[in-house]
């Protein structure tokens, strides 16, 4: 049974960088069948996919065009987990983040409330 | 990118009725890659189905997808009282994966 566990501050400043890492338990962060996800929720947004990393041989990433030129995805495959950085952020990127596993997102982390305020 | 349209908004049912959820794509899915979650008040998405129609293990059999192309739909056969939650869909058919709006199932 797959179990994602975010950690990460709640509280980012105006112009901060915001950080999250979610751990993997119950499969491999570089597993040739497997996509991670980051995902934030809003209720001015709804549910927004940020965007995404998979090994095939070699890692990808793809990011959603509104965030592209912030985001970073990165796997650690020493500690089995991923993470996200978010440069720049505003109160418009207050929202509950999750990590979430696969195409269909068929595990979720527990979700990691972020404000963004002075 | 496409978007995700569900519908209606609000269904008010009782126990024991039969829910249908509609989510109607903006352009065709590329391979029926539709997936629902369930989602409850301070909780995070629950996965239900993917590929239109398989469920995931666990989820009851009242519990049901079907469609294709641009139209999908999710059943719940008879509600039972935890069934009563925000319902989403997803493509993850095409980049930038979406999600539609939600519709929310209340008593």
């Amino acid at each position: 049974q797959v179990q994602l566990q975010q950690s990460g501050p709640g509280l980012v400043k105006p112009s901060q960088t915001l950080s999250l890492t979610c751990a993997i338990s119950g499969d491999r962060v570089s597993s040739n069948s497997a996509a991670w996800s980051w995902i934030r929720q809003s209720p001015s947004r709804g549910l927004e996919w940020l965007g995404r990393t998979f090994y095939r041989s070699e890692w990808y990433n793809d990011y959603a065009v509104s965030v592209k030129s912030r985001i970073t995805i990165n796997p650690d495959t020493s500690k089995n987990q991923l993470s996200l950085q978010l440069n720049s952020v505003t109160p418009e990127d207050t929202a509950v983040y999750y990590c979430a596993r696969g195409w269909g997102f068929d595990s979720w982390g527990q979700g990691t409330l972020v404000t963004v305020s002075s | 990118e496409i978007v995700l349209t569900q519908s209606p908004g609000t269904l008010s049912l009782s126990p024991g009725e039969r829910a249908t959820l509609s989510c109607r794509a903006s352009q065709s899915v590329r391979n029926n890659n539709i997936a629902w979650h369930q989602q409850k008040p301070g909780q995070a998405p629950r996965f239900l189905m993917s590929g239109a129609s398989s469920r995931a293990t666990g989820i009851p059999d009242r519990f049901s997808g079907s469609g294709s192309g641009t139209d999908f739909t999710l059943t719940i056969s008879r509600l039972e009282p935890e069934d009563f939650a925000v319902y989403y869909c997803h493509q993850y058919g095409s980049i930038p994966y979406t999600f539609g709006q939600g519709t929310k199932l209340e008593i």
